[in-house]
């Protein structure tokens, strides 16, 4: 069975320019969600979907960073116009509905100059 | 508090055990997991605990669950220098039981 696969590994950016990250969930899974780590913290959730609706975005800064799977397939995260703090690596994970773990993809290191 | 703790390293002699530490915050966590990460990779499921048992075992890992402290530990036997990474514990919190919420990591290194 393939992994949570996502897209690009690694990305630098000058501040205020746009970013986007891609994520593929394993096959069936209904749930997705967008992690954000800091350097040498634990992820915290930016944004959890179920099938193409969002179940949990609370912490979302939502006037920089959106978030969309409109075929509840795979989805994309875009950061407009990105910060310094934004420096990161982005996972994404993804579970079956229903199910109590969660398997994650190998994030996308995203570095803002 | 409402944040996941955990020691931030510890650092074990080859062959020796680990035992890695973890206060979670909510009392309704159904299920509580334990991750690894290794440099530059993403997090890799261990292992986890349903909420209405005491210990669970899996090969060289025992995972010790004190609802009543809401203390989490993780022991590794005969640590290996492949063990080292960081280890993350993780609680599920909401209504639904859907938002997983982590701990900052233990750095575990061994030591040959």
């Amino acid at each position: 069975e393939a992994g949570v696969a996502q897209s690009p590994r690694y990305k630098i950016i000058e501040k205020r320019q746009s970013v986007a990250f891609w994520c593929n969930p394993i096959s069936g899974h209904a749930t997705l969600y967008w992690y954000q780590q800091i350097l040498g913290q634990g992820p915290k959730l930016l944004i959890q979907f179920q099938n193409n609706g969002v179940v949990d975005d609370s912490q979302l800064p939502k006037d920089r960073f959106s978030a969309e799977r409109l075929k509840g397939v795979d989805s994309t995260l875009k950061i407009q116009p990105a910060k310094l703090e934004d420096s990161a690596v982005y996972l994404c994970a993804s579970n079956p509905s229903g199910g109590e773990s969660q398997y994650f993809g190998p994030g996308t290191r995203l570095l803002v100059l | 508090g409402e944040d996941v703790e955990q020691s931030l390293f510890l650092s074990v002699r080859e062959g020796d055990s680990s035992v890695i530490n973890c206060t979670y915050t909510d009392s309704s966590s159904t299920y509580l997991y334990w991750y690894k990460q290794e440099p530059g990779a993403g997090l890799q499921l261990l292992t986890y605990i349903f909420s209405n048992m005491d210990m669970k075992q899996d090969q060289r890992l025992t995972v010790l669950l004190n609802k009543k402290d809401k203390h989490l530990s993780l022991r590794i036997a005969d640590t290996q220098t492949g063990d080292s990474a960081i280890y993350f514990c993780a609680e599920i919190r909401g209504s639904y039981g859907q938002n997983f919420v982590f701990g900052p990591g233990t750095r575990l290194s061994v030591l040959p």
